[in-house]
């Protein structure tokens, strides 16, 4: 059965600090894995997608790592911000045709940044 | 706003009302998705359309009834739901339904709480 499982489940740090979020995942084929960001109230919203091939990848002061042999994946935040404050979703798609909505989301991982 | 937008964003129903979810995307995509979002669990796939077309529907109970009337709107229609139907139903579109390298652009949810 793919899963996404993804730690921990919440995580509070001091503002300026740097944090690191975990996702282990069973999908396979595998095709593509992204963070998502989801503030409190509002939907999900695309921070990375990575592919087989890529082992990072950068947005601001988000830098998501792969390893598809092991098949984890984590999300580092440098010198964190207020805003930062949210659930952090880690999203597997199949690497199969039309997997497209076969995609397998773990619970995510609450994040609170406080002064 | 994403893109994406949802209608009404809170709602309290009895069990025996009869009401609608609404979903309009601006984004020129092809496809639309209804998902339902409980506490601590992963998002859980409802109903797929490509298209206007439902492709797929993930044995999700006959108390909820999808209606997409083209491709930019999409509506649930809610009627005898039971209290564990509480929960963010989140609609999201991508530029197409099978290839699992798009990203889904989420709506803000619509919270629904059956009393």
């Amino acid at each position: 059965k793919n899963q996404v499982e993804q730690s921990p489940q919440s995580l509070i740090i001091l503002e300026g600090k740097n944090c690191t979020l975990q996702c282990n995942y069973t999908v396979s084929p595998f095709s593509n894995l992204r963070w998502y960001k989801q503030d409190t109230g509002r939907g999900p919203v695309s921070l990375t997608i990575m592919t087989f091939s890529e082992n990072t990848k950068s947005n601001g002061r988000y830098t998501a790592t792969l390893d598809a042999d092991t098949k984890q994946s984590s999300l580092h935040i440098t010198a964190s911000q207020l805003s930062d404050s949210a659930s952090y979703i880690c999203v597997v798609s199949p690497g199969f045709t039309g997997g497209g909505n076969k995609l397998t989301f773990g619970t995510g991982t609450q994040l609170k940044v406080e002064l | 706003e994403t893109g994406v937008t949802q209608t009404p964003r809170h709602l309290v129903m009895g069990m025996t009302n009869k009401k609608s979810l609404k979903c309009e995307q601006h984004l020129g995509h092809n496809a639309m998705y209804w998902y339902k979002q409980s506490a601590k669990k992963p998002l859980e796939l409802m109903f797929v359309y490509s298209l206007e077309e439902r492709v797929e529907n993930n044995s999700v109970p006959s108390r909820f009834s999808p209606e997409c009337p083209n491709s930019s709107h999409l509506f649930l229609h809610l009627h005898t739901l039971q209290p564990e139907d509480s929960a963010l139903y989140l609609c999201a579109s991508s530029q197409e339904a099978t290839s699992g390298a798009n990203v889904l652009t989420f709506g803000a949810g619509s919270r629904l709480t059956v009393l």
